[in-house]
């Protein structure tokens, strides 16, 4: 059964850096590409940009370049999904997706990032 | 990029049959087939329904279906039942960052 499975809810302040991640299981990792998909607070779905575990290659959509890292280790399966210097515009739920072709096959469940003074 | 256009609402009856739209451009919607459509219900992720345009994956319902015209997709929902009520969006592949966007979304409710 392939599944990903995401980090917990986190609560930061702002300028505070941030790792989330997603775990893969249930196929082979490196074989496909991982999304990452921002959600904020009663919103619509962004691409965020993706990342293929099997050689690293990542494209980010241009409004998230520059201002989040996707990143990967194939060695256990996990994608992540970081900032260097968090806002309170990116409180919102961060989901991560396998990218089969041209869609999303399979979700995590979510992670909320909440950034507050 | 710009999202993708969606209507912000549709509603029908337990029964009838509705049409969502997702409008796009000649760098998306019009020129490829990797077109997408995602259910959303209130605290969910969202869950894939159509993609290459009217392929539904195993396990959904056949009521949902998916075109395109042009610029344009559609899904169709017929026999509307009550747990279709949930926000749905659509996807394309784009051109212009070589990665995808997605639309609006549009708040299914059934009456």
């Amino acid at each position: 059964e392939v599944q990903l499975v995401q980090s917990g809810a986190e609560v930061k302040k702002p300028g505070e850096s941030l790792k989330i991640s997603c775990k893969g299981s249930g196929y082979s990792f490196t074989s496909y590409w991982i999304a990452w998909v921002r959600q904020m607070p009663g919103k619509g779905l962004e691409w965020m940009g993706i990342i293929y575990p099997g050689d690293s290659d990542t494209r980010y959509s241009p409004s998230f370049q520059g201002q989040v890292t996707i990143s990967a280790d194939k060695s256990i399966s996990t994608a992540y999904l970081q900032w260097s210097s968090l806002k309170a515009s990116d409180t919102a739920m961060y989901y991560c997706a396998r990218l089969d072709r041209g869609w999303l096959d399979y979700w995590g469940q979510g992670t909320l990032v909440t950034v507050s003074s | 990029q710009s999202a993708l256009t969606q209507p912000a609402s549709v509603s029908g009856s337990p029964g009838q049959s509705i049409t969502i739209s997702c409008t796009g451009t000649s760098s998306d919607v019009g020129s490829y087939k990797y077109v997408s459509w995602y259910q959303q219900h209130p605290g969910k992720a969202p869950k894939l329904m159509i993609y290459d345009v009217s392929k539904r994956p195993s396990g959904v319902s056949n009521r949902f279906s998916g075109s395109k015209s042009g610029n344009t997709a559609s899904l169709t929902i017929s026999g509307l039942q009550a747990e279709d009520e949930a926000d749905y969006y659509c996807s394309s592949y784009t051109s212009s960052s070589l990665l995808a966007v997605f639309g609006g979304g549009t708040k299914l409710t059934v009456l």
